[in-house]
């Protein structure tokens, strides 16, 4: 079984600028959740989708925000980008979300705002 | 207050020998998930062991092992043996409730280097 997959895996933009992250989760999990990384903050949480719904969301503010498509993929849009925006972007797949151990993660896409 | 909290600095360990990294949490919710997770220098995260709150045994996954101490609010990775490839970053996160919240909380993350 494949992997989540996350694309694409660097990305350089200019403040203002906005960007779209792609994520594709293990066939048949139905849950998508979205991390940011940072050295300060550390992991923070900014949305899960389940089924095309989001379902749980971060203290983040509206410029972040996504989607899930019937396929479960999911993708993250960040608009007017600041130069705090530079993270480690992670996605994560489960199959329900709904508490159990399956939670796996992709290999990220490291944003840099300049 | 934290809900995750690792305090150690970065750990060393000499290779084939056990290590100790450790996790406390804090929650009032009587169902909970703790997970941890190694993250090398690539960024991955990578899951290693998953306790659940109402679990009777320490979860033991191969070479990891977590020490639940339910009353202490501690949720400790032992890992056995180690391997060079075992110098990462590790995260302790924390799950609460059941039904639709698959939200998790890290903690900020031990740097283990493994010494040859």
């Amino acid at each position: 079984k494949a992997g989540v997959t996350q694309t694409p895996r660097y990305l350089i933009k200019t403040r203002g600028q906005q960007v779209t992250l792609s994520c594709s989760p293990i066939s048949g999990h139905r849950s998508v959740s979205w991390y940011q990384q940072t050295p300060g903050q550390g992991l923070q949480f900014l949305f899960e989708y389940f089924s095309e719904t989001q379902r749980n969301k971060g203290n983040f503010p509206g410029r972040f925000s996504g989607r899930q498509f019937s396929n479960s993929r999911s993708e993250m849009n960040v608009s007017t980008l600041e130069l705090g925006d530079s993270a480690l972007y992670l996605c994560a797949s489960s199959s329900t979300g709904t508490g159990g151990p399956e939670q796996y993660f992709g290999p990220g896409t490291r944003l840099t705002v300049t | 207050a934290q809900k995750i909290t690792q305090t150690q600095p970065g750990m060393f360990v000499q290779e084939k020998e056990a290590v100790t990294l450790d996790c406390t949490y804090d929650t009032s919710d009587p169902s909970y998930g703790l997970f941890w997770y190694k993250q090398p220098s690539s960024g991955e995260m990578i899951f290693l062991i998953y306790q659940g709150s109402y679990d009777q045994q320490n979860a033991t996954e191969g070479r990891y092992s977590l020490n639940f101490q339910k009353a202490r609010k501690s949720a400790n990775l032992v890992i056995s043996a180690s391997q060079l490839g075992d110098s990462a970053m590790y995260f302790c996160a924390m799950r609460e409730g059941s039904g639709a919240n698959s939200k998790l909380t890290f903690g900020k993350g031990i740097t283990l280097s493994v010494r040859p």
